[in-house]
């Protein structure tokens, strides 16, 4: 089975952009999650989408937004980019929202400048 | 509030002998705790669960123990390897919604 994927893997933007992250899940899995992964505050969840549905939100302010389509494939958006955006964003899904192992892809580096 | 804490953030040990890493966390009930690795420029991979009613897990060279009196969890790497050298992650999972929150992370350098 293929794993995790994310679409693109590097991203550069400037400041007051707007970015949007894709992620594939592992065939059959139908949870999709998102962090993001900075040096300064580790791994902080964003949300998490079960059936097209979000069930669970992290402390993110309202920029940072996703949505889960029909084939569990998922996307985020980050609109009025940040400095502070920078960071790696990872995806992780499991088969579903309550199943012990998520499966983590390799991530997106994004770079505001 | 809640928060997840790992001792240390590097950890260099040598070759052959035994790392030990501590995650310790407070104002949380977990329905489990697990732990992962993470290797530069890749996603965290899943080693190792434990739940609230077990004292300790062990895959391979690999040993972990929940004290939920402490509220400590122990990650041991056996007869380590410089293969093992990466950053080692707990991670709680939520009793109410099984969100996942990680801690800062420990890197380990294993020295040949």
């Amino acid at each position: 089975k293929a794993g995790v994927t994310q679409t693109p893997r590097y991203l550069i933007k400037t400041r007051g952009q707007q970015v949007t992250l894709s992620c594939s899940p592992i065939s059959g899995h139908r949870s999709v999650s998102w962090y993001q992964q900075t040096p300064g505050q580790g791994l902080q969840f964003l949300f998490e989408y079960f059936s097209e549905t979000q069930r669970n939100k992290g402390n993110f302010p309202g920029r940072f937004s996703g949505r889960q389509f029909s084939n569990s494939r998922s996307e985020m958006n980050v609109s009025t980019l940040e400095l502070g955006d920078s960071a790696l964003y990872l995806c992780a899904s499991r088969t579903l929202a309550r199943s012990e192992t998520q499966y983590f892809g390799p991530g997106t580096r994004l770079l505001v400048l | 509030s809640q928060k997840i804490e790992q001792n240390s953030e590097a950890l260099n040990i040598q070759e052959g002998k035994t790392a030990t890493l501590t995650c310790n966390y407070t104002n949380y009930s977990p329905a489990y705790l697990q732990w992962y690795r993470q290797d530069p420029g890749r996603g965290p991979v899943f080693l190792l669960l434990i739940r609230e009613n077990e004292k300790e897990k062990r895959k391979e060279r690999l040993k972990v123990t929940f004290d939920t009196t402490l509220k400590q969890s122990l990650f041991h790497i056996t007869a380590s390897q410089p293969a093992d050298s990466a950053t080692y992650l707990c991670a709680l999972v939520g009793i109410n919604d099984y969100k996942l929150s990680f801690g800062a992370g420990t890197t380990v350098t294993v020295r040949a």
